[in-house]
């Protein structure tokens, strides 16, 4: 595809539910980056992966969170007993390597009722 | 700890007049610094970054920044507004090899008016 691709766009869930947030990096990119972005707040680092590995999960807020990428491509980030503070826009980047321009997605916004 | 201090939430400036956006950054060693803009509906662009050399970055849609570092400052300016620069504006610093582990500043909403 021409972009980092996020789906959905939009995530409504209940609180206590599990959600799962997908992002399609631009091919051949090796490096991809999890954001979050909290109303009215700059986006907040969670997680780093080069190819397969996450080289930096340091941003990650606790053990309710959790991501992948199996084949060094699509990426998925996992949201176990959501909560209402976990209510934010999520935010993907993909670069060809770690030195080079990250280029973003336009997010999936998740809201927890 | 990096951080990014952004001071300005909101500013307001007639389309035409000149631009200044502060951002002031903490960071124990030669920081890697980036603004970005981002539009409604738009995700996250980078407008231009410094990671050495010539401290006057130029970068795209006419915008540029100044890093200076005996003020921990990159602050953005551009010369003449358009009606179309009207969006958020994020300073952010990384470390480690430039894009990895970015932090990013509260951001500065730019409202344009005639």
């Amino acid at each position: 595809g021409a972009g980092v691709s996020q789906t959905p766009s939009n995530k409504v869930t209940e609180k206590g539910k599990y959600v799962e947030l997908r992002c399609d990096p631009i091919s051949g990119h090796t490096a991809l980056y999890w954001y979050r972005q909290s109303l009215g707040q700059g986006p907040e680092f969670l997680i780093y992966f080069q190819g397969t590995g996450a080289a930096d999960d340091s941003g990650l807020p606790n053990d309710r969170f959790f991501a992948v990428r199996p084949e060094g491509s699509v990426s998925t980030l996992k949201i176990q007993r959501t909560e209402r503070g976990d209510s934010a826009m999520y935010l993907c980047a993909s670069s060809p390597g770690s030195n080079t321009e990250a280029f973003f997605g336009q997010g999936t916004r998740l809201t927890v009722v | 700890a990096q951080s990014v201090t952004q001071p300005d939430i909101h500013i307001t400036v007639s389309e035409g007049a000149s631009l200044e956006l502060r951002c002031n950054y903490s960071y124990g060693a030669t920081p890697y610094l980036f603004w970005y803009v981002q539009s409604p509906g738009q995700g996250l662009q980078l407008l231009l970054k410094y990671f050495s050399g010539d401290t006057l970055v130029q970068g795209i849609k006419g915008f540029e920044a100044e890093f200076k570092r005996s003020q921990s400052s990159f602050n953005l300016r551009k010369p003449s507004v358009h009606w179309s620069d009207a969006a958020e504006y994020f300073c952010a610093v990384g470390a480690r090899g430039g894009y990895q582990k970015v932090t990013f500043g509260t951001g500065t909403k730019l409202q344009v008016i005639p």
